[in-house]
């Protein structure tokens, strides 16, 4: 099982409530992406780690979502205070830095629903 | 902001065609573009990675082409199968860092 991994697979809130999603890379990647998919849209760039560089957030779609990631390894998505638009499956991918060119590998996603 | 189209949305072809979808981006000035096939309910499988520098990338019956002056790229399918059912997402980044996907195309083969 050297793939990505994401947790949960599904998750269901309440409007108003905060969830954490999870995402495990694949072991030694270095770079590590979130993305949204909505219903019968692309798929939405969120946030990009790299290393220990500082993260490119400028896909974050408002100050209710953040993500970190700890130790260069896992990352968690947060949303607070969710929002009906926030239902979507949430993807990560990671991949080496290398110069053959940075193959994104996926997770399976979370699909998020906001009642 | 760049911006990628998929065309067709939809394709339904019998088996055994080959076939060609189309990726656009409005900004030819890009790091390097990528394929991608989504499975109902699965996260994306990589298909073929092509560097700013290349014209092309071959796997097995798949090839994919880059014109960036034109700002397209096509991913030709030779003699389909009923497993090459799937969303084909084609994805762009200018800075390597941030990709920006086409909404897809689905492509259905009949046995």
């Amino acid at each position: 099982g050297a793939g990505v991994s994401q947790s949960p697979s599904n998750k269901v809130t309440e409007k108003g409530k905060d969830v954490e999603l999870r995402c495990d890379p694949i072991s030694g990647h270095t770079a590590l992406y979130w993305y949204r998919q909505s219903l019968g849209q692309g798929l939405e760039f969120l946030i990009y780690f790299q290393g220990n560089s500082a993260p490119d957030k400028s896909g974050l779609p408002s100050d209710r979502f953040s993500a970190e990631r700890t130790g260069g390894s896992v990352s968690t998505l947060t949303i607070q205070r969710t929002q009906q638009e926030d239902s979507a499956v949430y993807l990560c991918a990671s991949s080496l830095n290398s110069g053959r060119g940075r193959i994104q590998y996926f997770g399976a996603g979370t699909r998020l629903s906001v009642l | 902001k760049q911006e990628v189209t998929q065309i067709p949305a939809a394709l339904s072809v019998p088996e055994g065609e080959n076939l060609v979808l189309n990726c656009s981006f409005t900004d030819s000035a890009i790091y390097n573009l990528q394929w991608f096939r989504q499975d109902p309910g699965k996260g994306l499988t990589s298909l073929l990675l092509i560097q700013s520098s290349q014209r092309e990338q071959t796997s097995g019956r798949l090839n994919a082409s880059l014109d960036k002056s034109s700002g397209r790229s096509t991913l030709y399918i030779a003699a389909s199968q009923p497993g090459d059912s799937a969303t084909y997402l084609c994805a762009v980044s200018s800075t390597g860092n941030q990709f920006y996907f086409g909404t897809g195309t689905s492509l259905t083969v009949i046995p």
